[in-house]
C-alpha cells in the first residue's frame, strides 16, 4: 500500500466549476500536511499547508481529518491557470528529523 | 535571488557512464535533498543533508552518492548509470529538516540512460 494515495484523475472541469481532490495517508505519526502544485515539466511548488482546523487561501480550501487520515483540497471558481497536477504531501519522522512523502498527484484540466 | 538551481537541465548517458548532478541554493538554507520522480509515482527521496557536513540515505539511495560541498551546494553522483536510473531528478532545500518546513525545489534534471 502506498503511504500517500491520490486519485490520479484527470479531473476535467469547465471554468468556474468547483472541484475537490482527496488524499489518504497511512502513517499515523504524520504531523504536517501540504498541497503542492506541479505544472507540466516543472518543479513542485507549495500551494498551501493544511491545518487541523482547516484553512482557506482565496479560492482554495484545505481540510484535514486525522481520525480517518484523510486530506482534501477544494478549488472554487476554477480558472484555466489552475490546470496542473496537485500533490498531496505528508511528513513522517526520519532519524532525528522529518521527511516528506509525496503522493503521485491528481491531474486537473480546466477547459474554457 | 535565484532560489534553487540545478545543472544540467538535460542529460543522456550510456549504461555504465558516470556523471554528477549539481545543485545550489542561495536562500541560506541548512537542509538539502535529492529526489527522483518517475511516471505514476510520487517523488522519492534519494539522499538528504540535514545540515552542512552531514548526509543521510533516503528511500532509494542505491546507485547514488552525494556530497554536501558547502552550505550552498549539494551534488548527486551516479557512478555507473543504469537504465533504471532514467528519471527526472529534483534538488530541494529547506531552512531546517523540521516538521513544518517548506521545501523549495529546483527546476529538475531530465536524465535518460540508454
Amino acid at each position: 500500500r502506498k503511504e500517500v494515495e491520490q486519485d490520479p484523475g484527470p479531473f476535467n472541469v469547465p471554468e468556474g466549476a468547483t472541484v475537490a481532490f482527496n488524499c489518504t495517508y497511512s502513517n499515523s505519526a504524520s504531523q504536517s500536511f501540504f498541497w503542492y502544485r506541479q505544472d507540466c515539466r516543472k518543479e513542485p511548488k507549495l500551494l498551501m499547508s493544511v491545518y487541523s482546523s482547516g484553512n482557506e487561501d482565496g479560492r482554495f480550501t484545505a481540510q484535514l481529518n486525522r481520525a480517518s487520515q484523510y486530506i482534501s483540497l477544494l478549488i472554487r471558481d476554477s480558472k484555466l491557470s489552475d490546470s496542473a497536477t496537485y500533490l498531496c504531501v505528508v511528513n513522517a519522522p526520519m532519524d532525528s528529523s522529518y521527511k516528506l512523502i509525496f503522493g503521485s498527484g491528481t491531474r486537473l484540466l480546466v477547459r474554457p | 535571488n535565484a532560489g534553487v538551481t540545478q545543472t544540467p537541465k538535460f542529460q543522456v548517458l550510456k549504461t555504465g557512464q558516470s556523471m554528477t548532478l549539481q545543485c545550489a541554493q542561495d536562500m541560506n538554507h541548512n537542509s538539502m535533498y535529492w529526489y527522483r520522480q518517475d511516471p505514476g509515482m510520487g517523488l522519492r527521496l534519494i539522499y538528504y543533508s540535514a545540515s552542512e557536513g552531514t548526509t543521510d540515505k533516503g528511500e532509494v539511495p542505491n546507485g547514488y552518492n552525494v556530497s554536501r560541498l558547502n552550505k550552498r551546494e549539494f551534488s548527486l553522483r551516479l557512478e555507473s548509470a543504469a537504465p533504471s536510473q532514467t528519471s527526472v531528478y529534483f534538488c530541494a532545500s529547506s531552512e531546517l529538516a523540521g516538521r513544518t518546513d517548506t521545501q523549495y525545489f529546483g527546476p529538475g534534471t531530465r536524465l535518460t540512460v540508454l
